[in-house]
């Protein structure tokens, strides 16, 4: 059963800016949500964290991505989308979202239902 | 800023029982550490979650076989009777103040 689905264009020219989406099909899934999260994966690479966004629309971002990048809720709550300007080689990858769950015995989050992933190619 | 350390690479026979440590240094313990398990070209999955006092929960569909523990700053993710579908990359993931970190990953070989 599909719980995120991500959605963008693939294939990005530098410079230009990437525009994803990821869809919440699943409603159950966003009783225990708190956050969104995106995460995204370099062509044989590890896991690297954009950012997280709220219900409400609150946002933390990895310092590393923060000028370039832009996190949204929509404000039916279906779903949430990513920009990221200036696009260079290096963000190509696989680029995921993900339910941030918060853990309230313990005060911190995971996540715990994550989308397949988009492929964003930035060529040329 | 947390860091979080795994070894790239694991393997044990199929039946057999492996470890995966994931090492954290950080000058602020985070308060726990979850384990994702991600297949060639899939989106990782919820294994399980290890708080800091060593409890740990798997998530929906995940077998007993996996299990958490914790030692120090090291977070344990063990497989008993490996199978051939537990082949692939183990990530561990935590959260500290406004800040998410991930392990760079271990493969896990079946022979």
């Amino acid at each position: 059963q599909e719980q995120l689905r991500e959605s963008g264009p693939g294939l990005v020219r530098p410079s230009e800016t990437l525009s994803l989406t990821c869809n919440i099909s699943d409603v159950s899934i966003k009783i225990d949500a708190l956050y969104w999260a995106w995460v995204r994966q370099p062509p044989g690479g590890g896991l690297q964290w954009i950012g997280s966004v709220s219900f409400t629309g609150v946002v933390y971002s990895n310092p590393a991505l923060e000028s370039r990048l832009r996190l949204s809720m929509d404000p039916s709550k279906s779903h949430f989308s990513l920009t990221l300007a200036s696009l260079t080689a290096a963000d190509t990858g696989v680029y995921f979202c993900a339910r941030q769950t918060y853990d309230t015995n313990y005060y911190w989050y995971y996540l715990d239902v994550w989308g397949k992933g988009t492929s964003v190619i930035v060529s040329s | 800023q947390v860091l979080l350390t795994q070894s790239p690479s694991a393997s044990a026979s199929l039946g057999a029982s492996v470890r995966l440590t994931c090492s954290v240094s950080s000058s602020r313990s985070p308060f726990g550490v979850a384990w994702l398990y991600q297949q060639p070209q899939k989106g990782p999955q919820f294994v399980l979650k290890i708080q800091m006092d060593g409890d740990h929960r798997t998530g929906p569909g995940i077998p007993h076989r996996f299990s958490g523990s914790k030692s120090g700053s090291d977070y344990f993710l063990t497989i008993s009777g490996l199978q051939s579908d537990d082949e692939g990359d183990y990530f561990c993931q935590t959260w500290s103040v406004d800040h998410m970190s991930f392990g760079g990953g271990t493969k896990v070989t079946v022979l």
